[in-house]
């Protein structure tokens, strides 16, 4: 069963300090988001890309975040400095672009949850 | 600014029971409106989607009520059972026909449906 797989699950790090997560699209998928959720905001939408290639990332803080895809298999999402109010459920989905649009699904993983000290 | 605004946070039916969450965006050129399922510790999981050239979509249980002139849409769970029980968001997508641009959700309902 093709799944999205986020690593790690569960985060927990002082302030200050360097946060990566990581995420594997289902394999052939060309579009990778990652969102953010929180009790305040709800979901929100940091970066997302398309056959690697980044097309949106104004919801990302840039001065401490950076959003990369080293490859198809591989997003990341990395924060430095961490700070208290990073503290959320990071989600990553992804999906293939294709014609016709109704066979178009987005999937998302099941999170890292981060806290940040 | 909350693009998509959802009401409302939550929702207690009895089994059986229809439960109604409804949306409303005010952004003419959305073209894709999704509605998300979500259980605790997983994420969103797509459940139904409509496009504004139809009126109403029905998948099952689940039926969405679009009305354009409105800006409004709808989420019908018919028959409701205990294991609907989740946090239901809506969103809306203006990426030029791709379900796959970004998303722009509610704030969510947390529906819980008693037996």
């Amino acid at each position: 069963d093709a799944r999205v797989t986020q690593t790690p699950r569960h985060k927990v790090t002082e302030m200050g300090q360097e946060v990566t997560m990581r995420c594997q699209p289902i394999l052939g998928h060309n579009t990778v988001f990652w969102y953010r959720q929180t009790m305040m905001q709800g979901l929100e939408l940091l970066a997302y890309f398309r056959n690697r290639a980044p097309l949106d990332d104004s919801g990302m803080p840039k001065d401490r975040f950076s959003a990369e895809m080293p490859d198809a298999t591989l997003a990341t999402l990395k924060i430095q400095p961490s700070e208290p109010r990073d503290s959320a459920v990071y989600f990553c989905a992804s999906g293939y672009q294709s014609l016709p649009r109704s066979n178009e699904k987005l999937f998302f993983g099941s999170g890292t949850q981060l806290s940040v000290l | 600014q909350q693009q998509v605004k959802q009401s409302p946070q939550s929702l207690i039916v009895q089994k059986g029971g229809i439960s109604i969450i409804n949306c409303a965006y005010e952004n003419t050129a959305f073209d894709y409106f999704p509605w998300y399922q979500q259980f605790p510790g997983k994420g969103p999981a797509l459940l139904i989607a409509i496009r504004p050239d139809v009126s109403e979509k029905k998948e099952g249980r689940f039926t969405i009520s679009f009305n354009k002139s409105a800006k409004q849409f709808s989420l019908h769970i018919m028959d409701s059972q205990p294991g609907d029980s989740a946090t239901y968001f809506c969103a809306a997508s203006k990426d030029r026909g791709s379900t796959l641009g970004r998303l722009y959700f509610g704030r969510g309902t947390q529906l819980t449906v008693w037996p």
